[in-house]
């Protein structure tokens, strides 16, 4: 399968301020990217997707950042609630595979009071 | 709308047990597809389906089976349950459009082989 990595597996960040979380993939031919949220005992969650013609798209508190050139993606969530608090994955689309997506391990986010 | 449903939230089964994980979804998308988390892994791929009467394998297919009667129904059977099948299962769906479209999970079944 695919390479699609997260450089932290925990991250802990105070209430208010920035958080950011990153995910490595390994395929030059991937062309779309999706970040979801995950909860405890819930599904996964869409938050924001980027496509590989973008190098950054923004949402209410959440910006996506594509570095095509060193294949590295990242979730950058502003002044962190602690609702924010959740596993974090990052998921590739391959071009031309079909239509199958390939997830990361995920990342922990805690958030401090 | 309600998106995409799974049955049951969590089951026991017995090894050699077989049983149905059920999977709907009401926004008519043409993709929908099974996947696997375990501990310490990302969603692994089971099997996944562009249409009605239309299925394919994904990365982990073995020990499981897939239908698709219908654009809004799609179940996982498991027909010889083994231990190493104790996971927690999410069925997913999206509009096919080139592969650039949002998938939409449910809430997941959590099932435990003894």
């Amino acid at each position: 399968g695919e390479s699609v990595g997260l450089h932290l597996p925990t991250l802990s960040v105070q209430e208010g301020d920035n958080s950011i979380i990153n995910c490595a993939y390994s395929n030059s031919a991937s062309d779309y990217f999706i970040w979801y949220k995950q909860e405890s005992g819930k599904g996964p969650q869409f938050i924001i997707d980027i496509r590989s013609n973008m190098d950054k798209r923004q949402g209410q508190r959440v910006t996506v950042l594509l570095n095509k050139t060193v294949k590295h993606l990242s979730l950058q969530i502003a002044a962190t609630q602690p609702g924010d608090s959740a596993v974090y994955f990052c998921a590739e689309n391959i071009e031309n595979t079909g239509n199958q997506f390939y997830f990361g391990t995920g990342t922990s986010l805690t958030v401090i009071p | 709308n309600a998106g995409v449903t799974q049955t049951p939230k969590f089951q026991v089964l017995k090894t050699g047990q077989s049983m149905t994980l059920q999977c709907a979804q009401d926004m008519n998308h043409e993709y929908m597809s099974w996947y696997r988390q375990d501990p310490g892994m990302g969603l692994r791929l089971i099997h996944y389906s562009v249409g009605a009467g239309i299925t394919d394998q994904g990365e982990v297919p073995n020990g499981y089976n897939v239908s698709r009667s219908t654009t809004e129904d799609f179940p996982l059977r498991l027909l010889s349950a083994a231990p190493s099948q104790t996971s927690v299962y999410f069925c997913a769906s999206r509009r096919l459009a080139g592969g650039q479209e949002t998938q939409y999970f449910g809430p997941g079944t959590r099932l435990l082989v003894l």
